[in-house]
């Protein structure tokens, strides 16, 4: 059963410190994806990033970078030099590719993040 | 940039009342999905749609909802008898294509109210 993991309920941190979300994922399939969308206040889903299984480069998006380790099945988010506008609910997703899948996406419960001034 | 739109942004509705939530996917895009978000928790599938039928439901998607797509542009979700606890925010979503690379664009959402 595929299953996604963000056990940080809620993190405060201070402007420019450096803030790392987790997730982890379950699933059976050997292909999937995965990706990390940010909700602010205003409710709307922002696509962030999507990785595959079979690319488990880090990558590096500014001040954000991502860390997809499939030995431990997590899919990490950092971003650098934290700022008041990343203060958002971002979730970590899973969507399996295997046949029969219908490309549904699996979310996590979300973490908060509150970066204060 | 094409983008999925939803109305109407807010709904409010009487428990027991019918509701209908409305999408225009991206036009070329083959896969359709609506997901719920209860208030202060995360977002869950709810259906699936392809080729004119419904492809996957979960759980949560009971005899009180139904999806169609109309005339080729909209896809809408309906929900018979609105209760207490489909007071949520809907997303749509589509796709061109269900797996691969291809991103699920997501619309603004539909907050659905119920008195």
């Amino acid at each position: 059963a595929q299953k996604v993991t963000q056990a940080q309920t809620e993190i405060s941190v201070v402007e420019k410190e450096d803030v790392t979300l987790d997730c982890v994922y379950e699933t059976r399939d050997t292909t999937y994806y995965l990706f990390w969308y940010k909700q602010p206040p205003s409710g709307e889903l922002v696509f962030l990033i999507r990785r595959n299984s079979f690319d488990e480069q880090n990558e590096i998006s500014g001040r954000y970078s991502w860390n997809f380790q499939k030995s431990t099945s997590s899919f990490n988010f950092t971003i650098t030099a934290s700022q008041v506008v990343d203060s958002a609910v971002y979730f970590c997703a899973l969507r399996e590719s295997g046949s029969g899948n219908t490309g549904k996406l699996i979310f996590g419960q979300g973490t908060t993040l509150q970066v204060k001034p | 940039e094409p983008e999925v739109t939803q109305t109407p942004s807010h709904q409010v509705t009487q428990m027991g009342q019918e509701v209908i939530l409305r999408c225009v996917p991206i036009s070329n895009h083959l896969y359709f999905y609506w997901y719920r978000q209860i208030l202060g928790q995360k977002v869950e599938f709810l259906v699936s749609f392809y080729n004119n039928e419904i492809s996957e439901k979960s759980e949560i998607f009971d005899d009180q909802f139904s999806v169609e797509r109309p005339d080729g542009s909209n896809f809408t979700l309906k929900i018979r008898s609105t209760k207490l606890e489909d007071s949520a925010m809907y997303f749509c979503a589509s796709s061109w294509d269900r797996g691969s690379p291809y991103e699920q664009y997501f619309g603004p959402g539909t907050r659905l109210t119920v008195t």
